[in-house]
């Protein structure tokens, strides 16, 4: 199974500042035959499931604010929040579709400092 | 709007077999766009993915849960299901069901795209 690490577990961000969350996997998951990375973010709220965020490592779901944008490729990627608000705070994972079966990060919550 | 909605008992005692089932709404899950998938969270902890079936009762499960696990579809109640066998406390968590979006064909693989709100089960002794 393809591991995936996150790092931090969890940051503490004042409203309006960047906050960088960082997802690396045991193996590439970029495919060259097609040029993409197979990699997903979720947020997940408190009480509430998880939603996608972003696919193909830098795609942006509908309705998902530009604040929030998917970067990196091969075994690195980050997701960055470039004006922390009060409705970002959540829990984040990232998710790759690479190889079966899906693996999941541990989790990086953002917390408002 | 597409909605997915969890039902079972949210207890079930160790070693006997927890079953939940995901009713579909505002879509068909006799679609060959997307697989139907279980994903569950323990208490405080990440998520991890159970397994998927497809509108043609093809399965896939995880490795380390294949043993124990069976999911089915039902077209005609536009619903899908989960039935893991054996459970232990181990196995106590919020259950998601969830509509996959299909990246590769076999193995299959997808991201989660639409989630259910979720149904805790307590396993107990």
């Amino acid at each position: 199974d393809i591991v995936m690490t996150q790092s931090p577990d969890s940051l503490a961000v004042s409203l309006g500042e960047r906050a960088t969350i960082n997802c690396r996997s045991s193996q590439s998951i970029f495919y060259t035959s097609n040029n993409k990375n197979y990699l997903a973010w979720y947020q997940q709220k408190p009480g509430q499931p998880p939603k996608l965020l972003i696919n193909w490592a830098s795609t942006r779901e509908s309705g998902v604010p530009d604040r929030i944008s998917g970067s990196g490729s091969g075994t690195d990627f980050t997701l960055t929040i470039a004006s922390v608000q009060a409705e970002d705070v959540a829990i984040y994972y990232c998710q790759q579709f690479y190889s079966s079966p899906p693996t999941f990060g541990q989790g990086t919550k953002v917390e408002s400092k | 709007q597409l909605q997915l909605q969890e039902s079972g008992p949210g207890l079930v005692k160790s070693s006997e077999t927890l079953s939940l089932t995901c009713t579909v709404s505002g879509g068909s899950v006799n679609s060959r766009s997307y697989y139907w998938g279980w994903i569950r969270q323990p208490p405080g902890k990440g998520l991890e993915w159970i397994g998927s079936v497809y509108y043609s009762g093809k399965t896939y499960y995880h490795p380390s849960l294949e043993s124990r696990v069976t999911m089915s579809v039902d077209t005609s109640k536009n619903q899908f299901s989960l039935r893991l066998s054996s459970v232990t406390a181990a196995d106590t968590a919020v259950y998601y069901c969830a509509r996959l979006t299909i990246v590769m064909a076999w193995p299959p693989n997808y991201y989660m795209e639409v989630w259910g709100k979720g149904t805790t089960v307590t396993v107990f002794s």
